[in-house]
Formats: C-alpha cells, structure tokens, sequence
C-alpha cells in the first residue's frame, strides 16, 4: 500500500504557482520525500526529493512540514508542459533491500490556458 | 547518450505464449528496475537488481523472470503470457537517488 495520500486531481492557472499537497503521517526518520510526475503515457520522471529540509531546485521547490507528517511540492509558474500526474513517494535511501519507489495513484494536475 | 532505451514499444500476445522485454542503459548504472503500469494505476515494481548478475523480487514478481547478464541491460521475460499481464512496462536505472525511466513496452495479450 502507498504511504502517501494526495489529492485527486487538481487545477491551476498557467503562469500561477501550483501547489500540490501530500499526507505521508506514518514516515519513519529515514524515510525521504520524493516526487516524480509523469506526462501523458512517457515514463515518470524526477522531480526533487527531500528529507527535513526545503529544498528547491529548476523545476521546483519542496516544502515538508516540521513533524513531516505532510508536504508541498511547489511548480512556481506552471505552464501548459506541466499538465502531469505527480506521485509523492516515501522511501529510504540506499537500501535497495527497501528502497523501492511504491507509486500511488498521484494528483493529476490540468494547468489551463 | 541515449538514456534508458526499452525494446519492443509494441507487442500483442496470444495467450500462453512467450516473450523477452528488453531494457538497455548507457549511464553505467547499477540499479535496475521493472515496472508495470496498470489502465488508472500507478507503477508497481515486478522485478529489480542491484548490480551484474543479481535481481530480487519486487511488489508483483508472478509470472515474471529477469536476467541482469551484462550490467547495461536488464531482461524481462514472460514464460506463458496471461491476459492480466496486459499492461505498459517501464524499466528504470539509477545511480542513487534520481531513477530515470524508459519509454514503455505497451504489451497486450489476448
């Protein structure tokens, strides 16, 4: 079962940030924060992982909250390009044993014209 | 540099039949991953490996063999196709934290 809950679906305005949320509350301490999206049928692709701290990078910027229990991934000028499907996943680090990526179902974002 | 290149992009199958998908890396990367993609779902890893000549199972290893004889490809087999194993596969390879996928295998069998 994923570890994460996100929404759905949800809609944002091309030129507007679009700010997605996800719940992971059960995330162990060496658990990371990561996000992949995935555009129309390609292969999902990676987008910034986290694990306390903020971080950003060229596509976006990661929010987790203080107790981790939730995050934002921030896009902050959607354009038409970033109408995906965005997966948060939680997973540890380097121990393939378990470090295995469980894809939910992901939000599926619009950004309209 | 080609990436992550994944053969063939298309198969139909007949039920009980046999086939090898193959995926192919030109990062040097150590980890290699199967996926399968259901209509609505997310990806679910069938089979995975951690270097040349090792693989381990994943979430939905049934039905499924792999082979990881050269580190630069990772071979997925289906020994006697079923019509539940309809479905887009994706490999994937990663170095550590970023895994980069391929394109996709959209297999049908009927």
């Amino acid at each position: 079962d994923a570890k994460t809950t996100q929404p759905t679906s949800m809609d944002c305005a091309e030129g507007r940030a679009a700010n997605l949320p996800c719940n992971h509350s059960t995330i162990s301490g060496n658990e990371y924060v990561y996000w992949y999206r995935q555009i129309h049928s390609q292969g999902p692709q990676y987008i910034i992982h986290g694990l306390k701290n903020n971080e950003t990078n060229e596509m976006a910027s990661l929010i987790i909250t203080e107790d981790r229990k939730s995050s934002t991934l921030i896009l902050p000028h959607a354009t038409l390009r970033d109408t995906a499907v965005y997966y948060c996943i939680v997973s540890q680090w380097g121990s393939y044993n378990t470090d295995k990526l469980i894809f939910g179902t992901g939000t599926r974002l619009q950004v309209f014209p | 540099n080609a990436g992550v290149t994944q053969t063939p992009k298309f198969r139909v199958l007949k039920t009980g039949q046999s086939m090898t998908l193959l995926c192919a890396q030109d990062m040097n990367h150590e980890y290699m991953y199967w996926y399968r993609q259901d209509p609505g779902m997310g990806l679910r890893l069938i089979h995975y490996s951690v270097g040349e000549g090792t693989t381990a199972k994943g979430e939905v290893p049934d039905g499924y063999n792999v082979s990881r004889l050269k580190k630069q490809n990772f071979l997925l087999g289906l020994e006697s196709a079923a019509p539940s194993q309809t479905s887009v596969y994706f490999c994937a390879s990663s170095l550590n934290y970023e895994q980069y996928f391929g394109p996709g295998t959209r297999l049908t069998v009927t």
